[in-house]
Formats: structure tokens, sequence, C-alpha cells
């Protein structure tokens, strides 16, 4: 079974701060996306990534994936409480439609 | 158009009703999903459509029966269904090229149900 471990589960933080949060799994990937998700709401897509070691930055938000392309980290510079939600990603193993998505990590950036 | 549109948003029904949800994409998308996300967890995969056809079932009860009648519409019909059923029932659409999949799945805000 594919598994995409997510940590840290839960995240409480000021706003100003900064936090990284981690995707993990044993499979390598041919893509991988994050998705941010609000209460009631679909996931909303935030970025993806196909190539090992790739780097992309979106605004406040730096995406990585990892070399091998098994692994995943988004870091948030100086959060605000626009930012609180639950944070997924999703691997896409090569040559299926089966997204598996990571464990989750619900962030709450407080005023 | 970069929208994919679920209805109803939500949905109380009895264990003997029979009701369906449906989902509308208009970008050209090939592959049409269907999640279940329950509270505080991510979303499970249930079905995948690719090109009208059913390619994936993820061992769902067959209280739930997945339609696809066109490229843009895919429909979940319900029926028998248990008060354990109740969740957000999310559908979602990629691209689906002939040199292969890409990697962005596009969903709509979610149909929540109730199963009393």
């Amino acid at each position: 079974t594919q598994l995409l471990e997510q940590s840290p589960q839960f995240l409480s933080i000021q706003e100003g701060e900064n936090l990284t949060v981690y995707c993990n799994s044993s499979s390598v990937f041919s893509s991988l996306q994050w998705y941010r998700q609000e209460p009631g709401e679909g996931p909303v897509l935030l970025v993806t990534v196909v190539t090992g070691g790739e780097v992309k930055k979106l605004k406040r938000l730096t995406f990585q994936f990892g070399d091998a392309r098994k692994d995943s980290s988004l870091h948030i510079t100086a959060a605000q409480t626009g930012d609180t939600g639950l944070y997924l990603c999703a691997g896409l193993p090569s040559g299926t439609y089966k997204y598996i998505f990571g464990t989750g990590t619900r962030l709450k950036v407080l005023a | 158009d970069t929208e994919v549109t679920q209805t109803p948003k939500h949905l109380v029904m009895g264990m003997t009703n029979k009701k369906s949800l449906k989902c509308e994409q208009h970008m050209g998308h090939r592959a049409m999903y269907w999640y279940k996300q329950k509270a505080k967890k991510p979303p499970e995969l249930m079905f995948v459509y690719s090109y009208e056809k059913l390619s994936i079932n993820e061992s769902v009860p067959s209280r739930f029966s997945p339609e696809c009648p066109n490229s843009s519409l895919l429909n979940l019909h319900l029926h028998a269904l248990q008060p354990e059923d109740s969740a957000l029932y999310l559908c979602a659409s990629s691209y689906d090229g002939l040199a292969g999949i890409t990697g962005e799945l596009f969903f709509g805000e979610g149909s929540r149900l109730t199963v009393l």
C-alpha cells in the first residue's frame, strides 16, 4: 500500500512566524501536488511539482520536491491568518490515475 | 472556465431514499473522480472514469453507483445508504491527454451528505 505521511498533523502558530510541512513516502511519484482545503469546501490546488529537486515559489509559499521524487515540503514565510486550513499533499504514481493523498496537516494561524 | 460544479451542496436523505449527486466540468478533462471525505480526514478515492469508462472502483459498496453520461458529466447514484455514509463527497477532474496523465486534480466544492 502506498502511503504519504504528512508532519506535523497539527500546527498552531502566531501570525508572522515561519513553518514547514513535510510529506514523505517510500514510493516514487511522477508528480506531486499540494492543496489547501477550508472547512466544507473542496481542496484547492496550490502547486504541482514534477521534477526531482524542483523548487517552486508562490508568494510566501515555497514548495520543494525531493531529488528521488519520494518526498516534498511546503514552507510558509511570515504566516497570515488567511493561511489557516488543511494542507494536503497528493502524489500520482507513474502511469496511474490513482492519486494518493497525504494524511493532512491542519494549520491554525493566530492573530 | 476552470470550475468543477457539484450539485446539490447539501443533501439529507433517509436510508430508504434514492438520490443522486451531480458533477459537471467544461475544461475538456477526460478523467473524472469521486472522492469521499470524512471530517478531519483526507479524501478517499471511490471511482475513476477515464474517457467515460469506469477504470477504477475502490471496492465501493454497490449502494453507490457511478455513471458518466458524457465527458462533461459525472453522477453518483445513492440508494439504501447507511448513517456512516454521511460525508463530504467530492468530484474532481484531470486532463488525460493521449501522451499521458498530467498531475493536477481540480475539485468541486463538494456535496455534504447526511444520512438519517
